[in-house]
Parts: C-alpha cells; structure tokens; sequence
C-alpha cells in the first residue's frame, strides 16, 4: 500500500514570497492533516479535513496560509506572503477516520523562509 | 491548555536496556485515543501503539509496550531491549474528543538517544 505523499521535500523562498505544498494521502483515507512542526517542537495542527470538507482550522494563520481539498482526495497548503518565522516542517497526515484511528504521515516538506 | 504533556526532553539508555517515556494527558472525556508516534531524523512520523481508554489491557507490540495508568491520566510507553535504530524523537498523541471530529494533538516530545 502507497503511503502519504508530499512533495517538495526542501523549499527555500525569501520572505513575502509565495510558496505552495501538495499531498497525497493513503487511497481511501476520509481525513487529511496539515501539520506545521517547527524546529524542536511537537507538530501543531494547522487544518483538518473530512474528504473535502474543513472540520478545523481554528490554528491556521487564515491571513497567509490557504488549504484545499478538492474532491475529496489531494490536497494543497499555500503560504502567502511567506514569513521568516514560517520556516518549519510542513507535515502532512492522513487517516481512515477521525474516531480512535493512528494518522500516516508523509515525509515532510522542509521550508526555508529567508 | 496543554492536552499532552511529556516532562522528559531528552533520555539517555544503554543498548539492550528498557527505557520508560512518560506521557501524562488531560482530558475529561471518558472516550479517547492515545497513540506514541516516532520520529527519526529523517523526519517522517512513524506510528507505533495505539491505547484506547477503553481498552482493557495495555497495549503492546512487539518490543513496544504502552504503561496505560488511567486514574492517573498516563500512558508510558515502555521500550525493551533498547537497540541503537531507537535513537529518535518520540511524541506522545491524543485523539481530543473534546473537539470536533476529534483533533489528534501532539506533545512536546522526548529525544531518546541509545548508547553503544
């Protein structure tokens, strides 16, 4: 079985740029997550999705960042304009349902804001 | 509020010996999940046990058992027979019923290093 998907693994941009992020969960998984784990910390949920629809993003700076899940299966996370403190591992999960289920994560996408 | 709260920063254990990671958690719901995630450098997540809080008995796999203390909002998880490919992060996850559709939230994390 295919595991989550994330690409690009490494991202540099300067500040006030724009960059965007694209996952592909686990086929068959019904909730996405997009983490944001900054350097030595634990990973903070940023947006949940249930198929295409967002049930959380009550953590998601909505002035900068923008997530969409069209039809229900890939999803892509947008940072504009970028900011120095936006550097982190963006991490992205999925998960057969949101009841009691692990979440798989995808690699990662490591971005640099200078 | 802090949901997971892991004390322990760092851990230092000798090859072949257990290592205990505490994990405390708060929630007042009596229907959660707590699940024990690795994270090498590499960076990916890797799920590794799962405790319902009402399962009865602890969860284990393999060398990877979880010290599930109720009463006492705990679950450890607890590594046997340390091995050198244990040297990671390891965070500690609760499914928060508390929030819709059960938000999974992560806690600080433990950097467990195993010694030759």
């Amino acid at each position: 079985e295919a595991g989550v998907a994330q690409s690009p693994r490494y991202k540099i941009i300067e500040k006030r740029q724009s960059v965007a992020f694209w996952c592909n969960p686990i086929s068959g998984h019904a909730t996405l997550y997009w983490y944001q784990q900054i350097l030595g910390q634990g990973p903070k949920l940023l947006i949940q999705f249930q198929n295409n629809g967002v049930v959380d993003d009550s953590q998601l700076p909505k002035d900068r960042f923008s997530a969409e899940r069209l039809k229900g299966v890939d999803s892509t996370l947008k940072i504009q304009p970028a900011k120095l403190e936006d550097s982190a591992v963006y991490l992205c999960a999925s998960s057969l349902a949101w009841v009691n289920t692990e979440a798989f994560f995808g690699q990662g996408t490591r971005l640099t804001v200078v | 509020a802090q949901k997971i709260t892991q004390t322990q920063p760092g851990m230092f254990v000798q090859e072949k010996e257990a290592v205990t990671l505490d994990c405390t958690y708060d929630t007042s719901d009596p229907s959660y999940g707590l699940f024990w995630y690795k994270q090498p450098s590499s960076g990916e997540m890797i799920f590794l046990i799962y405790q319902g809080s009402y399962d009865q008995q602890n969860a284990t796999e393999g060398r990877y058992s979880l010290n599930f203390q109720k009463a006492r909002k705990s679950a450890n998880l607890v590594i046997s027979a340390s091995q050198l490919g244990d040297s990671a992060m390891y965070f500690c996850a609760m499914r928060d019923p508390n929030t819709g559709f059960q938000k999974l939230v992560f806690g600080t994390g433990t950097r467990l290093l195993v010694s030759p």
